[in-house]
């Protein structure tokens, strides 16, 4: 399967406390995003990186790329109780298709 | 704008049925793609469309037809439900081919008894 594999699969942290959570795919990742779901609703972009950046800033995201690990990190800093959904890394395949990880649901406690 | 839309956003059939799945956009977008969701299997895609008259197979396209006569509408077609098939289902469109932001509906939740 061409489908990224996230960690962990579930995380829970207190409010203000620092989230990470990490892609990786088996074939080589090239412009990779990150899209936040919110419980029952459709996905949000959040951050698209391009294979010539390491690193990018958004806010309180920070997105790491490694292409050589075909891998990326996202981290959110200073997380608050609406940082709580799922959060899904995604890369187009070699034949142009947009492939999904399977996602870490984050729970922030107030 | 209404961005994505689809509809409807709850459906239930019994095993055989068919029905089509409306997703429609406002933004010109090109690309346009249908994907499913299970637990703990992320997003799959389906279909997709990078035009009007063009669709291609996704990962997961057995059992599902899809067409795109106009830029706006993108509809997805069940044949003969299958239990399997039970899923939410996502509409998606970008502005372009090179698979930038993805915009996407709010989901319909299909299910197959």
């Amino acid at each position: 399967s061409q489908q990224g594999e996230e960690d962990p699969q579930a995380l829970s942290i207190q409010e203000g406390e620092n989230a990470t959570m990490n892609c990786s795919y088996k074939t080589s990742i090239n412009n990779l995003q990150w899209y936040r779901q919110n419980s029952g609703r459709g996905l949000v972009h959040l951050i698209l990186i391009r294979s010539n950046e390491r690193e990018k800033h958004s806010g309180r995201l920070r997105v790491t790329l490694d292409t050589s690990k075909k891998s990326s990190s996202l981290l959110i800093t200073a997380s608050r109780a609406a940082d709580t959904a799922s959060y899904f890394c995604a890369t187009p395949s070699y034949t142009n298709k947009l492939i999904f990880g399977t996602g870490t649901l984050l729970a922030v406690q107030p | 704008n209404a961005g994505v839309t689809q509809t409807p956003k709850f459906q239930v059939l019994k095993t055989g049925q068919s029905m089509t799945l409306q997703c429609a956009q406002d933004m010109n977008h090109e690309y346009m793609s249908w994907y499913r969701q299970d637990p703990g299997m992320g997003l799959r895609l389906i279909h997709y469309s990078v035009g009007a008259g063009i669709t291609d197979q996704g990962e997961v396209p057995n059992g599902y037809n899809v067409s795109r006569s106009t830029t706006e509408d993108f509809p997805l077609r069940l044949l003969s439900a299958a239990p399997s098939q039970t899923s939410v289902y996502f509409c998606a469109s970008s502005r372009d081919r090179e698979l930038g932001e993805q915009y996407f509906g709010p989901g319909t939740r299909l299910t197959v008894t």
